[in-house]
């Protein structure tokens, strides 16, 4: 399969744990961006990555959110500190140009 | 303002009825949408994509229709399956001119197909 992937699928975890998760987009694509997706809702905007680049963040991304690409390939995104307000469906989508192609999403539940 | 939005969050269709679904913008300078269907549990799926200098593109058994005049888009779905039931949702880019920015999702509409 050489679409979006991410890991894990689903998280469970007590609120105040750290979590992290990780995007692997379609090879050949430079842009990689995260959503948050929550019951009902279109995905929001969360950071998006030009290469290794970080070049956007929204408002929604709290300083308890980290994100990284290191080498331009991967993504990981960290939640510290978890709160029950952070379950949701976080989303990775990558594109080479403005069609954007989307992984399964990561659930996380906070309990 | 920008605001991607649905006129209707749930349509009920026959199968092998053809299903329209609608989406408003807000902002004349969109000049890109993309039409996602997401199943239960699962990531968006690309269906279609348009630029604003067309007004009508197809796909396999989808069709978008972008008026400009009234802001609005639709996607039609020909011969609806079982297998079409989803959310669909309409997105653009939030930035405009060509740039690489992140999207904005309406709601969505959910898609059920009766048998």
């Amino acid at each position: 399969d050489t679409g979006v992937s991410q890991d894990p699928r689903h998280k469970i975890t007590k609120r105040g744990q750290n979590v992290t998760f990780r995007c692997d987009p379609i090879s050949e694509h430079n842009r990689l961006y995260w959503y948050r997706q929550t019951l009902g809702q279109g995905p929001e905007f969360l950071t998006y990555f030009q290469n290794e680049a970080q070049l956007e963040k929204s408002r929604l991304l709290s300083d308890r959110f980290s994100a990284e690409r290191p080498k331009g390939s991967f993504s990981t995104l960290e939640i510290q500190r978890t709160e029950q307000g952070d379950s949701a469906m976080y989303l990775c989508a990558s594109s080479l140009d403005r069609a954007q192609f989307f992984g399964p999403g990561t659930r996380l539940t906070v309990l | 303002g920008e605001s991607v939005g649905l006129h209707l969050p749930t349509l009920s269709v026959q199968e092998g009825d053809n299903s329209i679904i609608n989406c408003a913008y807000s902002n004349s300078a969109s000049d890109y949408f993309i039409w996602y269907k997401q199943e239960s549990g699962k990531g968006p799926q690309f269906i279609i994509d348009i630029r604003s200098n067309m007004d009508k593109r197809q796909g396999q058994r989808v069709t978008v229709l972008l008026n400009k005049t009234v802001k609005h888009l639709s996607l039609q779905i020909a011969a609806t399956q079982p297998g079409d039931s989803a959310v669909y949702f309409c997105a653009e880019p939030q930035n405009y001119g060509g740039s690489q920015g992140n999207l904005i999702f309406g709601k969505g509409t959910k898609l059920s197909v009766k048998p």
